[in-house]
């Protein structure tokens, strides 16, 4: 089955440790997306790609890093610059140039501060 | 900036009845797209339905429909004969248009769902 593969499910990080967060989608779509969700709280978008070897920050993007070397690969590095890291963090990808496709999302990665 | 609002915190319901969770939305694009997702207690978000700003029947999708007023700017989504499963928190979002295409979400509503 086609989806959206989020690891891991729980990582922990210790003061000044930089961490990577794994999404791979097997969707065939161009478009991936980085959220950030904390208690109580809407989705907020961290990074987002479009198109391989290209990538835009979002609205919260200081404090983290991505790559898209593959299509089906955005990995999300949360950097020690980041000082609240604590949260649950959704990878989404989705079809460029149709607005009417929802964006699917993996299951999640939650991270907490050790 | 667009701008999605849901007022309501937490919900009850009981279990076979219907229950309509409000959204309003602000934008000033004349085309748009509305969706609701479903987040289980176990993280992932779930695609439930979705309405564009030109369609026009409102949407359905099994159990799910949308009671979209565009005059009002509001997409509420109505739940029918609800079962203990639809407990959750429910989402609703705009699509931004190009460059980003990202979903821009509101905070949420806390469903429960009780026998």
């Amino acid at each position: 089955d086609g989806g959206i593969t989020q690891s891991p499910k729980y990582l922990f990080r210790k003061e000044g440790q930089n961490v990577t967060l794994s999404c791979e989608q097997n969707l065939n779509h161009d478009a991936m997306y980085w959220y950030r969700q904390d208690p109580g709280q809407g989705l907020r978008l961290i990074y987002y790609s479009q198109i391989v070897n290209d990538f835009q920050k979002g609205d919260i993007a200081e404090g983290y890093s991505v790559s898209r070397e593959k299509k089906e690969s955005f990995p999300l590095t949360v950097t020690s610059a980041q000082k609240n890291p604590t949260a649950f963090y959704l990878c989404a990808s989705s079809i460029v140039a149709d607005s009417r496709q929802p964006q699917h999302f993996g299951d999640g990665t939650r991270l907490s501060i050790l | 900036a667009q701008k999605i609002t849901q007022t309501q915190p937490g919900m009850f319901v009981q279990e076979k009845e219907a229950v309509t969770l409000d959204c309003t939305y602000d934008t000033s694009d004349q085309s748009y797209g509305l969706f609701w997702y479903k987040q289980p207690s176990s993280g992932e978000m779930i695609f439930l339905i979705y309405q564009g700003s030109y369609d026009e029947q409102n949407a359905t999708e099994g159990r799910y429909s949308l009671n979209f007023q565009k005059a009002r700017k509001s997409a509420n989504l109505v739940i029918s004969a609800s079962q203990l499963g639809d407990s959750a928190m429910y989402f609703c979002a705009m699509r931004e248009g190009s460059p980003t295409d990202k979903l821009i979400f509101g905070t949420g509503t806390r469903l429960q769902v009780f026998p």
